[in-house]
């Protein structure tokens, strides 16, 4: 079975730019989670889309933002890219929400660099 | 709100025995996972609490005290390839809380 799958790996952009970041679940996972993750700050959750619908958000801005497909697929978009966007950006999937015991599956990442 | 403790640093001698303690505060708390990330690596599931008490897997094994908002980890017969980051991710309000995690190092 297939892993989760984030595309692209490596990004890198400018200030002010704007950016989408793809997700694939795992096949019959229906839950996908956004989080940010830096030095700094560690593992922040962004927000989480179930039934393409966005069941929960994180305290971050507005320019953050995402939606899932009908197959689950998610998308992640950053508008008005800052600095401090920099970070690696990690999607996970698990079966369904608020089910701790079933395991979020997290992909590789997105790294972004903001020049 | 919400908050989360657990030591930024740890480190432990090949072969040891070491505890990685949490703290939490969380609405609607339901549960406690544990995450291992590897440097350069993806989060892995380790374990999940979701009642008080001890929940063993091989070498791991996790405790859950509801009423004291406390769990940790504790890691037997440490090997070098543990060395990584753990993450205690309390769920709580829908949502799962992650935090700066705390970095274990193994001394050979």
């Amino acid at each position: 079975k297939a892993g989760v799958t984030q595309t692209p790996r490596y990004l890198i952009k400018t200030r002010g730019q704007q950016v989408t970041l793809s997700c694939s679940p795992i096949s019959g996972h229906r839950s996908v989670s956004w989080y940010q993750q830096t030095p700094g700050q560690g593992l922040q959750f962004l927000f989480e889309y179930f039934s393409e619908t966005q069941r929960n958000k994180g305290n971050f801005p507005g320019r953050f933002s995402g939606r899932q497909f009908s197959n689950s697929r998610s998308e992640m978009n950053v508008s008005t890219l800052e600095l401090g966007d920099s970070a690696l950006y990690l999607c996970a999937s698990s079966l369904d929400l608020r089910v701790l015991d079933q395991p979020q599956h997290f992909g590789d990442g997105t790294r972004l660099s903001i020049l | 709100g919400q908050s989360l403790e657990q030591p930024s640093e740890v480190t432990a001698v090949e072969g040891a025995i070491v505890q990685i303690n949490c703290t939490y505060q969380t609405s609607g708390f339901y549960g406690l996972s544990w995450y291992q990330q590897h440097d350069g690596g993806a989060p892995t599931f380790l374990s999940y609490n979701g009642l008080d008490g001890l929940e063993e897997t091989g070498r791991f094994s996790s405790f859950l005290s509801r009423s004291d908002s406390y769990g940790y980890l504790l890691l037997q017969e440490l090997q070098m390839k543990d060395s990584a980051s753990y993450f205690c991710a309390p769920g709580g309000d829908d949502k799962i809380i992650f935090g700066k995690g705390t970095r274990l190092h193994i001394l050979p």
